[in-house]
């Protein structure tokens, strides 16, 4: 049973540069939640996508969007990036009657 | 908004002694409370959670305790050993999202 899969593992992007970065939930789950984790701290909530719409957001920009398939995969876009977004990015997946969440190994992205 | 602190920020232990951690909440509507472990280069790992009618479980060396009316809940790890080594969480879930304590590096020296 796969569990949930995330990539690129690594990326480096300038300042002003647009990113996404992919996800794959474990398999049975359809809801995605995606975090951000700077070094040293606890992972931030980004934003939750159930059923393809975005279902809670937290503290962060309009930079930051996403999306959800009908194959409950979810992309996280990044516009006009700053060097505070180098950080690592999780996503994690659970089914919508649960709060157990499941972690990716997340994507590790550093703005030059 | 919900605030989580956790304490202490690194612990070091001999192998074999106990481990405690401890976390504080501000939001009195949060009622599920999950801890994690994070190994380098991985991403966080649910070891155990508990929810706000309940005020121990245990799952062999690892128990977590929760004091509702102090806001404050503990993760106990017994017998510690080496691969007991990584960073802890604790969190707190307010408002459908989990709010996460600032991280526990939990050392094991042999």
């Amino acid at each position: 049973d796969a569990g949930v899969t995330q990539s690129p593992t690594h990326l480096i992007k300038t300042r002003g540069q647009q990113v996404t970065l992919r996800c794959s939930p474990k398999s049975g789950h359809d809801t995605v939640s995606w975090y951000q984790q700077a070094l040293g701290q606890g992972p931030q909530f980004i934003f939750q996508y159930y059923e393809e719409e975005e279902r809670q957001r937290g503290n962060f920009p309009d930079r930051f969007s996403g999306h959800q398939f009908p194959n409950y995969s979810s992309e996280l876009n990044v516009n006009a990036l700053l060097l505070g977004d180098s950080a690592l990015y999780l996503c994690a997946s659970t089914d919508s009657y649960s709060e157990k969440l499941f972690f990716g190994s997340g994507t590790q992205l550093s703005v030059l | 908004g919900e605030n989580v602190e956790q304490h202490p920020s690194t612990l070091s232990v001999q192998e074999g002694d106990s481990a405690v951690i401890k976390c504080t909440y501000s939001d009195s509507a949060s009622n599920y409370f999950p801890w994690y472990k994070q190994e380098l280069g991985k991403g966080p790992q649910l070891i155990i959670d508990i929810r706000s009618n309940v005020g121990e479980k245990k799952d062999q060396r690892i128990a977590v305790t929760l004091n509702k009316t102090a806001k404050h809940f503990s993760l106990h790890i017994t017998e510690t050993q080496p691969e007991d080594s990584a960073v802890y969480f604790c969190a707190a879930s307010s408002n459908y999202q989990l709010i996460w304590g600032a991280g526990t590096k939990l050392i094991i020296k042999p």
